[in-house]
């Protein structure tokens, strides 16, 4: 079946510019993350989202960042006002049920560079 | 706060032996433990996961758990060329996101 997608694959952008990043988790998958990996580093939890509940936000790294998940399926993670130190490659996982089995399939990414 | 650690390599082994990745982590309570394979460029690869104290096999991967310790394992047996990837080992502290390690480089010299 279809694994997790994201658009764009890649994304240049101006310093100061918003940018919105997408992700499609696999069909009938209630818990969906987002993580971002700069250059050789590890990976760095963003946010997550499971069904209807309050997203754990905890992970943002600023008030610049935010997500949101419409009808419990596709997700929009918006950065504001980018800033150099946010180029990054941005990845979306999806989980069948979010509980403590958790195993987590990644989409592709998207490669941010901010300019 | 929860961490996992692991060995940042490089590791290398020549092809047809047996690369051994290792993985401690700190929250006692974690009740599920994944292996990860990133090749470069590419975002991560689910290739093993173990609940319980003991051994997992799965093709040449075999995945070792012990909680009293706080350390999981990956072995890799008759490692191939394809096998150079970074692995990530990744724990999940409870019904929260799972927690990642910086991964460990793996190079298998032909």
């Amino acid at each position: 079946g279809a694994g997790v997608s994201q658009s764009p694959s890649n994304k240049v952008t101006e310093k100061g510019k918003d940018v919105e990043l997408r992700c499609d988790p696999i069909s009938g998958h209630t818990a969906l993350y987002w993580y971002r990996q700069s250059l050789g580093q590890g990976l760095e939890f963003l946010i997550y989202f499971q069904g209807n509940s309050a997203p754990d936000k905890s992970g943002l790294p600023s008030d610049r960042f935010s997500a949101e998940r419409t009808g419990g399926s596709v997700s929009t993670l918006t950065i504001q006002r980018t800033q150099q130190e946010d180029s990054a490659v941005y990845l979306c996982a999806s989980n069948p049920t979010g509980t403590a089995y958790n195993e987590q399939f990644f989409g592709p990414g998207t490669r941010l560079t901010v300019l | 706060q929860k961490e996992v650690e692991q060995n940042s390599g490089p590791l290398s082994v020549p092809e047809g032996a047996i690369a051994s990745l290792n993985c401690t982590y700190s929250d006692r309570g974690s009740q599920s433990f994944f292996w990860y394979r990133q090749y470069s460029g590419k975002s991560p690869e689910l290739i093993m996961s173990i609940y319980s104290n003991g051994d997992k096999e799965d093709g040449r991967f075999t995945a070792q758990l012990n909680k009293a310790s706080q350390y999981v394992s990956l072995l890799i047996r008759d490692s191939q060329p394809s096998d150079s990837a970074t692995y990530l080992c990744a724990v999940n502290p409870g019904n929260t996101p799972l927690v990642f390690g910086k991964g460990t480089r793996l190079s298998v010299i032909a």
